[in-house]
């Protein structure tokens, strides 16, 4: 039983244009969620987080969104890059600060 | 702050054999993680320490997986008589305790 899950394997967008990254979760515990990004033969970086008391967090070209009665979370990226083609991961936290992590999202931004 | 480091960064080994995999966390961090990562998958939390104790491990694998944290600083994974689905990707990830994750490069596993 998958409790986040990321439906969509691969994304592309182009340069300047706004990346949307979609997570969805099933447990009602979870109390914070993070976004990760990951390229080949690295491990994954922290980029962003929310706690569950906020819709919303801003950190530069990055956004993410909390939609709790929807169990829904996003992450935009604005204006989009080429350095930003990596692997998100969408991760959420019990309160035993363990994460459980969606299947990932691979973003290309096309120049 | 050279962040989280992990040893070997690649290992090759006969099924069978032993293999044991070396985690060094940030230095104030006082809690380490170990997560699996296999192909088109996201990392799967295997266990955690907060200083030596080790805290969660009823998600280990199997019996063949254990870790040790012994001086509450660097940690080691070990993997008994390897199998071919052992192959994978093992991450070691370091935290204060209420904060955000900070993962190391992660050692890929081939098993033979």
């Amino acid at each position: 039983d998958q409790q986040v899950k990321q439906n969509s394997p691969s994304l592309s967008v182009q340069e300047g244009r706004i990346s949307i990254l979609n997570c969805d979760y099933t447990n009602s515990m979870f109390d914070y969620f993070l976004w990760y990004k990951k390229y080949p033969a690295e491990g994954p970086t922290f980029l962003i987080s929310i706690s569950s008391i906020k819709d919303k967090n801003e950190d530069g070209r990055f956004t993410v969104f909390l939609n709790k009665s929807a169990k829904h979370l996003s992450l935009h990226i604005v204006p989009s890059q080429p350095g930003d083609s990596a692997v998100y991961f969408c991760a959420a936290r019990d309160a035993g600060n363990m994460l459980t992590f969606g299947g990932g999202t691979r973003l290309m931004v096309k120049p | 702050d050279t962040g989280v480091s992990q040893n070997p960064r690649h290992k090759i080994t006969k099924r069978g054999q032993n293999v044991t995999f070396r985690c060094d966390p940030i230095s104030e961090h006082n809690r380490l993680y170990w997560y699996r990562q296999t192909l088109g998958q996201g990392p799967e939390f295997l266990t955690y320490f907060q200083n030596e104790a080790q805290l969660e491990k009823s998600r280990l694998l199997s019996d063949r997986f254990s870790a040790e944290r012994p001086k509450g600083s660097f940690s080691t994974l070990e993997i008994q008589r390897t199998e071919q689905g052992d192959s994978a990707m093992y991450l070691c990830a370091s935290s204060r305790v209420t904060d955000e994750q900070y993962f190391g490069p992660g050692t890929r596993l081939t098993v033979t």
